[in-house]
């Protein structure tokens, strides 16, 4: 399978704990996003990268939210201390950089629980 | 005010039905215009560019105006297959802005 994958593609956990998302890319795209999508909503950015730079990030990234992609392929999404409001499918996407209109194509998530 | 907004729906059209659905969006330096479908407990996927021409895939047509911030798209013939969650999506720099999606569901 050559698209985007995420692991775990379920997470339930407990207030308080820590969780760590990994997302690998498409093989050659070198900007990598990461979304949040709860219910009856549409995703929402959170942060991307550009090979290993992380050049944006949202204003929802709170304090508790890390992104890292250090060699420019797979990237990895901790967030530290869950809190209930953090449950919600996390999605991430790559593309190519060139030009305005490449295409985001999209994992298959991470639905994250918080229990 | 939400960047995209969209009618949440949902939509119920029988087989066969034309069904349109409507998206504004309020950042006038928007620069790319895009529907994504999402199906239940799947990620979005790109379902067409819009173009301020206007453009057509098929059963699909996308129409876009930047005096208006309007996006359209209007499904033909609709199929039991079409039924979906289709996501206005708008991109002023690099990252996507969606709208809360419209569900349509085609009836037998």
């Amino acid at each position: 399978d050559t698209g985007v994958s995420q692991n775990p593609r379920h997470k339930i956990t407990k207030r308080g704990q820590n969780v760590t998302f990994r997302c690998d890319p498409i093989s050659e795209h070198n900007r990598l996003y990461w979304y949040r999508q709860t219910l009856g909503q549409g995703p929402e950015f959170l942060t991307y990268f550009q090979n290993e730079a992380q050049l944006e990030k949202s204003r929802l990234l709170s304090d508790r939210f890390s992104a890292e992609r250090p060699k420019g392929s797979f990237s990895t999404l901790e967030i530290q201390r869950t809190e209930q409001g953090d449950s919600a499918m996390y999605l991430c996407a790559s593309s190519l950089a060139l030009g305005q209109g490449n295409e985001q194509f999209f994992g298959p998530g991470t639905r994250l629980t918080v229990l | 005010r939400k960047e995209v907004e969209q009618d949440p729906g949902p939509f119920n059209v029988p087989e066969g039905a034309t069904v349109a659905f409507n998206c504004t969006y309020s950042n006038s330096a928007s620069q790319s215009f895009f529907w994504y479908r999402q199906d239940c407990r799947k990620e979005p996927k790109l379902l067409m560019s819009v173009y301020s021409s206007g453009n057509e895939d098929g059963r699909f047509t996308a129409q876009l105006n930047r005096a208006s911030q309007y996006i359209s798209l209007l499904i033909r013939d609709s199929k039991l297959s079409d039924s979906a969650t289709y996501l206005c999506v708008v991109r002023r720099t690099t990252p996507l802005v969606f709208g809360k999606g419209t569900r349509l569901s085609v009836i037998a």
